[in-house]
């Protein structure tokens, strides 16, 4: 199985809402990441998993907030978001750090 | 600090045609190269990679990379393509040192063919 899923596909969430994520590996890779893409631009790195635990977090502001329940799961927590943060998130594993990674299809997040 | 260029954010070719699409990159250090491939409303996908040995790479699909190290590029090519190529490519390059190693994309070339 060398498929990684993401839910839900598409996501409309207001400003005041919190929603969440979800992305799933069972390839047995011990790296995970997060990444948010905008129209037209490559992915942008927000976090990265190691062994489950936070080794990378790129500045992103504290409405996204990141949990790796256990090697096969990876979630995104989200509060308060703005307009501007609509875009794809794509969520990644791969079995070393610096090898090729495996991506989900995404999630659509629309925030009104 | 490394970083990749990619020239053309759109490449329009016929169907059936010959197609390049360049990447080069910059780094102090030995580099892995990467092109990926991403589908309308869709995740990347790996297209082919070059870590060591054989400078040319292919892929089961038709697509060929070259890493040339002393023009420090990795473009990506196709003989002769087909409608279904239609897609965004990134090229990305990751450092060698061991350890996680932050990938840094390319801005993507759209590659349009045409019927």
């Amino acid at each position: 199985d060398t498929e990684v899923t993401q839910t839900p596909k598409h996501l409309v969430m207001g400003m005041t809402n919190k929603k969440s994520l979800k992305c799933e590996q069972h390839m047995g890779h011990r790296a995970m990441y997060w990444y948010k893409q905008k129209a037209k631009k490559p992915p942008e790195l927000m976090f990265v998993y190691s062994y489950e635990k936070l080794s990378i977090n790129e500045s992103v502001p504290s409405r996204f907030s990141p949990e790796c329940p256990n090697s096969s799961l990876l979630n995104l927590h989200l509060h308060a978001l703005q307009p501007e943060d609509s875009a794809l998130y794509l969520c990644a594993s791969s079995q070393r750090g610096w090898d090729e990674q495996y991506f989900g299809p995404g999630t659509r997040l629309t925030v009104t | 600090a490394q970083s990749v260029t990619q020239l053309d954010s759109q490449v329009p070719v016929f169907e059936e045609a010959p197609v390049e699409l360049r990447c080069n990159y910059s780094s102090s250090v030995s580099v892995y190269l990467f092109w990926y491939v991403q589908y309308p409303n869709q995740g990347l996908q790996l297209l082919l990679k070059y870590l060591s040995g054989s400078t040319l790479v292919e892929s089961i699909n038709g697509f060929e990379a070259e890493f040339n190290k002393s023009q420090t590029s990795f473009h990506l090519r196709k003989p002769s393509v087909h409608i279904s190529d239609t897609a965004e490519y990134f090229c990305a390059v990751t450092s060698n040192s061991g350890g996680y190693q932050k990938v840094t994309f390319g801005t993507g070339t759209k590659l349009q063919v045409i019927p």
